[in-house]
């Protein structure tokens, strides 16, 4: 079974220039996450979705941060203009409503702003 | 700033030893507490979870005991093994199905052996 794929793996990109990283949600998965990890701050939820509707996107830092959620199979977490402060790795992960509340994480794409 | 703390940060441990991990929170509310691991360059991944309707929870060599009173719960690692080396992540939210989790900073354990 394919889990949650996320791309890229691996970005680095200059300040000021605009960042889009992709997810594929696991099939049927009713729920998409979006988290950004750091040392400094760990694990923080940005934004997360139902059935392709923004719920809640209280973490999601600044208005430089947008997501996307155009259909079932595909979400996308843009940056724009980009700052070395953005630096980190971001995880997608999907969860089914009703199930265990497991959360199913992305291998992540990890961020460098130079 | 985090609502569940956890400590250590990181734990070095022998093989066949028990790792011990410490989490504690202070909403009330919190009804779920998932443990998630974490190997590098990967996702976290769901180790096991309990509710606080129970004060222990078993899943092979891994263990959670929690303490509603002390709002406190920890994860033991019974014969630690190499393969157990990773990230380990307590957490919170509402309810099973309430997808704020609030996360602990997570602790790197090592087993050597």
């Amino acid at each position: 079974d394919a889990g949650v794929i996320q791309s890229p793996r691996h970005e680095v990109t200059e300040m000021g220039q605009e960042v889009t990283l992709r997810c594929k949600p696991i099939s049927g998965h009713d729920y998409l996450f979006w988290y950004r990890q750091t040392m400094m701050r760990g694990l923080e939820l940005l934004i997360y979705f139902n059935n392709n509707v923004p719920i809640d996107d209280s973490g999601m830092p600044e208005d430089r941060f947008s997501a996307k959620m155009p259909n079932a199979s595909f979400s996308t977490l843009k940056i724009q203009p980009s700052e070395p402060r953005d630096s980190a790795v971001y995880f997608c992960a999907s969860s089914l409503a009703g199930d265990t509340g497991e959360l199913f994480f992305g291998e992540g794409s990890r961020l460098t702003v130079l | 700033q985090q609502q569940v703390k956890q400590s250590p940060q990181s734990l070095i441990v022998q093989k066949g030893g028990i790792s011990i991990i410490n989490c504690a929170y202070e909403n009330t509310a919190f009804d779920y507490f998932p443990w998630y691991q974490q190997f590098p360059g990967k996702g976290p991944a769901l180790l096991i979870a309990i509710r606080p309707d129970v004060s222990e929870k078993k899943e092979g060599r891994f263990t959670i005991s929690f303490n509603k009173s002390a709002k406190q719960f920890s994860l033991h690692i019974m014969d630690s093994q190499p393969g157990d080396s990773a990230t380990y992540f307590c957490a919170a939210s509402m309810s099973f199905n309430d997808y704020k989790l609030s996360f602990g900073a997570g602790t790197t354990v090592t087993v050597r052996a």
